[in-house]
């Protein structure tokens, strides 16, 4: 079956660094996606690894090994307005995103 | 740019009811989806379009129905509303098979 694995829930500081992982399990891969969504509103796309290592956009990045299964968001320099879901997803061989249920990070002053 | 847009953002159904969540976009995007999202779950895809007059079934298609008449529309149809239906629902478009989604707001659902 397929099916991606990330914790339900994190707290960090404000001003700190957060590693949020995924394991995925999929049909085939065709890249791994990172999305935010604050609570209430809709997914918008941080994140795509398609390929072994680290991409790093800002304060965040995004790490993948295809061989392992596993990626994981890190945020740095945590601001409060990072508050929110983090959704991993894997695409899979048709193309499909394959969606986990999402890291809620509540991020305290 | 109005991006995606759905409407109604939100609805209170009674059992049996039908009604038709609408989608459009303006980007030229060839790929739409709709999924739900319920409390706990991850994003489940009903139906997909790759382009107009193509429509596919996707995970949890029971009870829905889709139609792709232009490139910018997508309409989601319930018909016979249940509890079960119960949920947020997103529209969704890409360019092709990205993974890059864009999204609408939302349409949250309420079956009684």
């Amino acid at each position: 079956g397929q099916n991606i694995d990330q914790p339900t829930e994190m707290t960090a500081t404000e001003g700190a660094i957060v590693q949020i992982n995924c394991t995925y399990q999929t049909s085939g891969f065709n890249g791994l996606f990172w999305y935010q969504q604050h609570a209430g509103e809709a997914p918008t796309f941080l994140s795509y690894n398609v390929l072994d290592g680290l991409e790093e956009k800002g304060r965040f990045s995004s790490f993948l090994s295809r061989s392992k299964g596993y990626s994981y968001l890190l945020l740095k320099e945590l601001q409060m307005k990072d508050s929110a879901s983090y959704l991993c997803a894997s695409m899979d061989s048709n193309y499909q995103l394959i969606w986990g249920a999402g890291t809620k990070l509540i991020i305290k002053p | 740019n109005a991006g995606v847009t759905q409407t109604p953002k939100f609805r209170i159904l009674k059992i049996g009811q039908s009604m038709t969540l609408q989608c459009t976009q303006d980007m030229n995007h060839n790929y739409m989806y709709w999924y739900r999202q319920d409390p706990g779950m991850g994003l489940k895809l009903i139906y997909y379009s790759v382009g107009a007059g193509i429509t596919d079934k996707g995970e949890v298609p029971n009870g829905y129905n889709v139609s792709r008449s232009t490139t910018e529309d997508f309409p989601l149809r319930l018909e016979l509303a249940a509890p079960s239906q119960t949920s947020v629902y997103f529209c969704a478009s890409s360019p092709g098979e990205t993974g890059e989604l864009f999204f609408g707001e939302g349409s949250r659902l309420t079956v009684l």
